[in-house]
């Protein structure tokens, strides 16, 4: 059974930072390109960024610069180094699997909240 | 910056279908997948790839595209249904999602 658990968010205060973790298990991680998705307090899904098996990185404009997303095959796990956090960063984070161009296996979320 | 529109509600009786809508330019080249999220609870896909279903989900749930609109169909809403459905595809480099539709079933 596939299973990611998220760790790492909670209280940041604007222009500080914060390290999300996701840790996986029950596939093959390092075959697979993982994501970060964060979802604001009754807003919809928005992409974060990606790392594929590989390791090319892409990020959404709303974050680039800030956050770095890196990955640990040898400990099936993934990160979101958040820095220069801002209020709007805000939200519920997801690591989630990817397939094929879809997200097949999602996390459970960690909230991350932003303020003074 | 590449865009999906859904409608923000849908409104269906227990047993009947419920249709929901997906636009976007271009719409037609890409491939569409849907997620179900339950208050509280993380995304769950139940189509990919236009149309096809992840084992588990039920037969009930039916995805298909015409021009630049895809569209999820529910026939024969449960109320288990209850939940909000998300489009996504892939553009260039990045994932969009559309903007999410609320199903309630009265």
């Amino acid at each position: 059974e596939v299973q990611l658990v998220e760790s790492g968010g909670g209280l940041g205060h604007p222009g500080g930072s914060l390290r999300l973790s996701c840790a996986a298990a029950g596939f093959s991680f390092s075959r697979y390109d993982m994501h970060w998705v964060r979802q604001r307090i009754g807003k919809g899904l928005e992409f974060v960024s990606s790392i594929a098996a590989v390791g090319a990185t892409h990020y959404a404009a709303s974050v680039k610069g800030r956050f770095t997303i890196s990955r640990d095959n040898d400990r099936s796990s993934f990160h979101l180094q958040m820095d220069s956090l801002r209020v709007e960063d805000t939200a519920v984070y997801y690591c989630a699997r990817e397939r094929d161009r879809d997200f097949d296996s999602w996390g459970q979320g960690t909230l991350v909240t932003v303020s003074s | 910056s590449y865009e999906l529109t859904q409608p923000p509600s849908v409104s269906v009786s227990p047993g009947q279908t419920a249709n929901i809508a997906c636009s976007g330019e271009k719409l037609g080249t890409k491939s569409v997948c849907w997620y179900q999220q339950k208050p509280g609870q993380s995304p769950v896909l139940v189509i990919f790839q236009n149309a096809k279903r992840p084992s588990g989900i039920p037969e009930r749930f039916a995805g298909s595209k015409s021009g630049n609109t895809a569209t999820l169909t529910i026939g024969g809403t449960q109320a288990m249904d209850e939940a909000d459905y998300y489009c996504q595809a892939w553009d260039s480099t990045t994932y969009v999602f559309g903007t999410g539709t609320k199903v309630t079933v009265l």
